[in-house]
């Protein structure tokens, strides 16, 4: 079946402006999972959604980063006013709701802030 | 506060060689562990999950291992190949709060043939 997508693969965008990454999850996957990869390091948690539980938001860097998920399907990450410091490639990953299911996770969309 | 450290940061070995990568966590109330695997420019593919009751599991020439008593997890890969090569990430999945992973900065690996 279908992986998790994501979207766009890449993005260049000048610093200020505003950006918008998608994620698909796998179809039933009820969790999602953002993460940051900044170069050479590790992932950084990001955001989580579980059903209609309230998001864990605590990974979030600042109020520039957002993200929304509709239902238990698509979800966005924003990121406002860019800065030279949001350079990474952000993943995304699903799994079902139990913490021992293993989390699939997407290509990542490589952000550039020029 | 949960923290995973992987040894060594990069590790270069000729084709045929038996090796170890090495995963260390502080807080070992975890659910499980997980490793991955990770190409240049590419998304994360699942090696190996150990729940937090086993101490083991095998996949083909990988065999990972989990002491939680201990804080420390293993990845041997028994005759590495070129296309071994590959950044190779350990995450945990703590106990407390939601679920999500923890993940160490990773072993680039390089297999020469």
């Amino acid at each position: 079946g279908a992986g998790v997508s994501q979207s766009p693969s890449n993005k260049v965008t000048e610093k200020g402006k505003d950006v918008e990454l998608r994620c698909d999850p796998i179809s039933g996957h009820t969790a999602l999972y953002w993460y940051r990869q900044r170069l050479g390091q590790g992932l950084e948690f990001l955001i989580y959604f579980q059903g209609n539980s309230a998001p864990d938001k605590s990974g979030l860097p600042s109020d520039r980063f957002s993200a929304e998920r509709t239902g238990e399907s698509v979800s966005t990450l924003t990121i406002q006013r860019t800065q030279q410091e949001d350079s990474a490639v952000y993943l995304c990953a699903s799994s079902l709701a139990r913490p021992t299911d293993t989390q699939y996770f997407g290509p990542g969309t490589r952000l550039t802030v020029l | 506060k949960q923290e995973v450290t992987q040894i060594p940061a990069a590790l270069s070995v000729p084709e045929g060689e038996n090796l170890v990568l090495n995963c260390s966590f502080t807080d070992s109330a975890i659910y499980n562990l997980q490793w991955f695997r990770q190409d240049p420019g590419k998304g994360l593919t699942s090696l190996l999950l150990i729940q937090s009751s086993q101490r083991e599991q095998t996949s083909g020439r990988l065999n990972a291992s989990l002491d939680k008593s201990s804080g420390r997890s293993t990845l041997y890969i028994a005759a590495s190949q070129p296309g071994d090569s590959a950044t190779y990430l350990c995450a945990v999945r703590p106990t407390s709060g939601t679920y999500k992973y923890i993940f160490g900065t990773g072993t680039r690996l390089k297999v020469l043939a």
